[in-house]
């Protein structure tokens, strides 16, 4: 079925550890993205990539990283993570149409 | 400036009552606009795009270009229409969407 998955839904992590989030999307989208977003507030564009080996920064400033080396992953790598960085990361991506399709999620705390 | 501004953060009706979500953008070429509605638990998605002109869930939007709004109207509200409300701009040759910081709406029993 298409569709646009992120995992880990919920992470607990220790201050200073390596994370990845990833995404992975089953609808042959080019375009994908990171947003930001704490519960019930705005989003905020973190990333995006507008196909294979192609990445950007968005909007909000953000130490974590991205690649796209197959259209259809997207993952989210944060080298040190802090508490500042806890928040819920949206994975979203978008074909020819326009409409963008998210994913559920991935709830970030650090301790 | 591109700008998608909604003006309630928090919009409180009670069921059956009319409702009118506010979306004003900021835009010098031609918009195409959206309306995403979250709902506890689940995930952000497409409830309406302006150019496809359609009732979805019993909500309308229509882009009001002389007042520059896509405000989001629904004539009586139902408790599962409680959710987090943005509104989307789509700008740019990249179509990069513009976001509301959203609306919260409570439709109270």
């Amino acid at each position: 079925e298409a569709d646009i998955y992120q995992t880990p839904r919920y992470l607990v992590i220790g201050t200073g550890k390596k994370i990845t989030l990833e995404c992975s999307q089953t609808m042959g989208h080019d375009k994908m993205y990171w947003y930001q977003q704490d519960p019930g507030m705005e989003l905020h564009l973190i990333h995006y990539s507008y196909g294979v080996n192609s990445t950007e920064k968005g909007d909000l400033s953000s130490e974590s990283t991205v690649s796209r080396i197959r259209t259809e992953h997207f993952p989210l790598t944060l080298e040190s993570a802090r508490p500042s960085h806890t928040s819920q990361y949206l994975c979203a991506s978008t074909g020819g149409t326009g409409e963008l399709f998210f994913g559920e999620g991935s709830r970030l705390t650090v301790l | 400036a591109q700008r998608v501004t909604q003006p309630e953060k928090l919009l409180s009706v009670f069921k059956g009552a009319p409702v009118e979500l506010k979306c004003n953008y900021s835009y010098s070429g031609s918009p195409e606009l959206f309306w995403y509605v979250q709902y506890s638990r689940q995930r952000l998605q497409l409830l309406l795009r302006h150019i496809s002109r359609e009732s979805i869930k019993g909500f309308t939007a229509d882009l009001n270009k002389g007042e520059t709004s896509f405000h989001l109207k629904k004539p009586f509200a139902q408790e599962e229409d409680s959710a987090m409300y943005y509104c989307a701009l789509s700008a740019g040759n990249n179509r990069k969407l513009i976001w509301g910081l959203g609306t919260s709406l409570a439709v109270n029993p």
